[in-house]
């Protein structure tokens, strides 16, 4: 267990629909990171949070944003939602701002857009 | 521009034989470099990391990686495969002194034959 909870664990919708991925970091870790692990793009960085401020983009939608809250939790909102999209969205924190420290991965939320 | 490249996309090997995962990876800066593995509907776990000290870095349950600069390549072995080492490994680098961004490699499936 790496002390990185994501909720929920699945998520079935459909296209055009919009969704929120919720992540709560390890206690003490200040930056939150998330990532698509689709089966044709492989392992993606979307976006990274400091302290409640955006500190890096990845490959990330324009439908796609995040933001992270003064707990220091993090949502992910997905809106006019492909079937493309359907992929494994993983959370990750770690302790600092910037490398190169080693991020802990949470158990990711399944989403199937139908 | 930071990349991994992981040779091979699947390894089968019997237990009790070693293991070798190849990676060679890319990057602009000087790098840190991980391994981390995802058995099936887990999160993802980091095995070892490479952050400039010593060049054999030795991980979790028996793994270590080599970092050769001058072959750009940081394999991930282990002496003997246990059948619980089946799984997905990544080869990850990230650009030391920039954003803490990780750069996944296509991963590669492991298969541990009785």
């Amino acid at each position: 267990d790496s002390g990185v909870t994501q909720t929920p664990k699945h998520l079935i919708t459909a296209t055009g629909q919009r969704v929120t991925l919720r992540c709560s970091p390890r206690s003490g870790d200040l930056s939150v990171y998330w990532y698509q692990q689709s089966l044709d793009q492989g392992l993606q960085f979307l976006i990274q949070y400091y302290n409640g401020e955006e500190r890096a983009k990845g490959n990330i939608l324009e439908r796609f944003s995040a933001q992270q809250f003064p707990d220091l939790h993090s949502e992910l909102n997905l809106s006019s939602l492909e079937l493309g999209d359907s992929a494994l969205y993983f959370c990750a924190s770690s302790r600092e701002r910037q490398g190169p420290y080693e991020q802990y991965f949470g158990p990711g939320t399944r989403l199937t857009v139908t | 521009a930071q990349s991994v490249t992981q040779l091979d996309s699947h390894v089968s090997v019997s237990e009790g034989t070693p293991v070798l995962l190849r990676c060679n990876y890319s990057s602009s800066y000087s790098p840190s470099l991980f391994w981390y593995v995802q058995h099936p509907n887990k999160g993802l776990q980091l095995l070892l990391k490479y952050t400039s000290a010593a060049t054999l870095v030795k991980g979790i349950n028996g793994f270590e990686a080599e970092f050769k600069k001058s072959e750009t390549s940081f394999h991930l072995t282990k002496p003997s495969a246990h059948m619980s080492d089946a799984a997905e490994y990544f080869c990850v680098v990230s650009p030391r002194g920039g954003a803490n961004n990780l750069f996944f490699g296509t991963g590669t499936r492991l298969t541990v034959i009785p």
